[in-house]
């Protein structure tokens, strides 16, 4: 069945830098590649996704991008803000309805 | 703005009691799940139900039963409650027809003892 790794699990960086966070995904037939973001104590938010027949789509300081020979996609955020720090996850469409979904990563801005 | 709330943001239980976690979407969505979140697992599928009375096994559904009866509540039944279940557990509804966006609920932290 489908498998989604992401990496890392935690990302450090300062204030105003990019961060980069990447998944792979096994099944070719994915189609559809959401990323949330889970601010601590609250719930999982979409804020941006992609599908198979596009390569990037940018929306103000973020960013994703799907390579779908390497079967990869990343999130770009750039000029990193105080309150990007959250856990984000990746995801991947198998079907209609189910996602599959990374193991997080857990992003931390230093001032 | 979609609302999907959950019947408690706290429980704790006892090994073997029977738990039942509601769900209510105010947004005529016909698809939701159940997901349990722990610490570097991501979101794991449970149950997932495309329409009213129609339920599907996700990727974890031993130990848990769901029922719904109704388009905009989503019930997660655990039959006999056991360690092992104490986890966060998310509901999230989506609309059938698209966009493919899922709205979560707040969750629910069940602590099993």
């Amino acid at each position: 069945g489908e498998n989604v790794e992401q990496h890392p699990s935690t990302l450090s960086v300062q204030e105003g830098d990019s961060a980069v966070i990447k998944c792979t995904y096994s099944d070719s037939a994915s189609n559809y590649f959401p990323w949330y973001k889970q601010e601590l104590g609250k719930r999982p938010q979409l804020i941006i996704d992609i599908r198979s027949n596009v390569g990037e789509k940018k929306d103000q300081r973020i960013a994703v991008t799907l390579n779908k020979t390497a079967k990869h996609f990343s999130l770009h955020i750039t000029e990193t803000q105080p309150e990007d720090s959250a856990v984000y996850f990746c995801a991947a469409s198998i079907s209609n309805y189910q996602l599959i979904w990374g193991a997080g990563t857990k992003l931390i801005i230093k001032p | 703005d979609v609302k999907v709330t959950q019947s408690s943001r706290y429980l704790v239980k006892r090994t073997g009691e029977k738990v039942f976690l509601e769900c209510v979407q105010d947004m005529d969505h016909e698809n939701m799940f159940w997901y349990r979140q722990d610490p570097g697992l991501g979101l794991r599928l449970i149950y997932f139900s495309y329409d009213v009375k129609m339920k599907e096994k996700g990727d974890i559904p031993e130990g848990y039963s769901v029922s719904r009866e109704k388009k905009e509540r989503f019930s997660l039944i655990l039959e006999s409650a056991s360690t092992n279940q104490t986890s966060m557990y998310l509901c999230a509804s989506r609309s059938g027809a698209g966009p493919y966006e899922q709205y979560f609920g707040p969750g629910t932290r069940l602590t099993v003892t």
